[in-house]
């Protein structure tokens, strides 16, 4: 079945220290996307950064980058020099087969 | 500015009654979603659209109804089969490619409470 893991429920993090959230996968799709959404306590969705499968470098978005292994299966997203500001919920969402595809999702807690 | 809007943003329903939360988008995008987020949990697919007049279940579609009678608009009833709906639905709607979808662009979200 497919499948997208995020093992850790929840994460304390000091202020400008940077953070990797693990999101492992598993699709059947040769040609899958990989993304990760933020949602804060306001609870709106917001896209952050996106990896195809055939994308030969990891993507970067200014603070966020994605640690993209694909022979682990792994798209870990890594925030740099964390702020207040990045806590929320983080959710890493697989494309596949025209389908999208949730992890349960990170609570990450920025520490002042 | 293109988005996608959901209304209302809080709805109060009394039991036994149905309810309908739009979603509208001007994205021209191809694909749209419901899904539902209970607290602290991750999103549940409810129902989803790729063209208009075609729909298809999700994972929880059981007491809950869709149309899609036009590109822009996605609109979903909760009806009273649906025991629990006390929940925040998150409408979102992506691109198809020859890939497959875009990233999905979401709406604000409705809090639905059973009074």
């Amino acid at each position: 079945a497919q499948k997208i893991t995020q093992t850790q429920p929840g994460m304390f993090v000091q202020e400008k220290e940077a953070v990797t959230l693990d999101c492992t996968y598993d699709t059947s799709d040769p040609s899958y996307g990989l993304f990760w959404y933020k949602q804060p306590s306001s609870g709106e969705m917001i896209f952050l950064i996106y990896q195809g499968s055939y994308d030969q470098q990891n993507a970067t978005e200014g603070r966020y980058s994605l640690n993209f292994q694909k022979a682990r299966k792994s798209a870990n997203l890594v925030i740099s020099a964390s702020q207040l500001g990045d806590s929320a919920m983080y959710f890493c969402v697989a494309r596949s087969h025209y389908q999208l595809i949730w992890g349960a999702g990170t609570k990450l807690i920025i520490k002042p | 500015d293109g988005g996608i809007t959901q209304s209302p943003k809080y709805l109060f329903r009394k039991e036994g009654q149905n309810v309908t939360l739009s979603c509208e988008q001007n994205l021209n995008h191809d694909a749209m979603y419901w899904y539902r987020q209970d607290p602290g949990q991750g999103l549940r697919l409810i129902y989803y659209s790729q063209i208009v007049n075609d729909f298809q279940k999700g994972d929880i579609a059981e007491g809950y109804s869709v149309s899609r009678e036009k590109k822009e608009s996605f609109p979903l009833t909760v009806t009273s089969a649906q025991k629990n709906p006390t929940a925040f639905y998150l409408c979102a709607s992506s691109a198809l490619t020859g890939q497959g979808t875009t990233e999905a662009f979401f709406g604000q979200g409705t809090r639905l409470t059973v009074v």
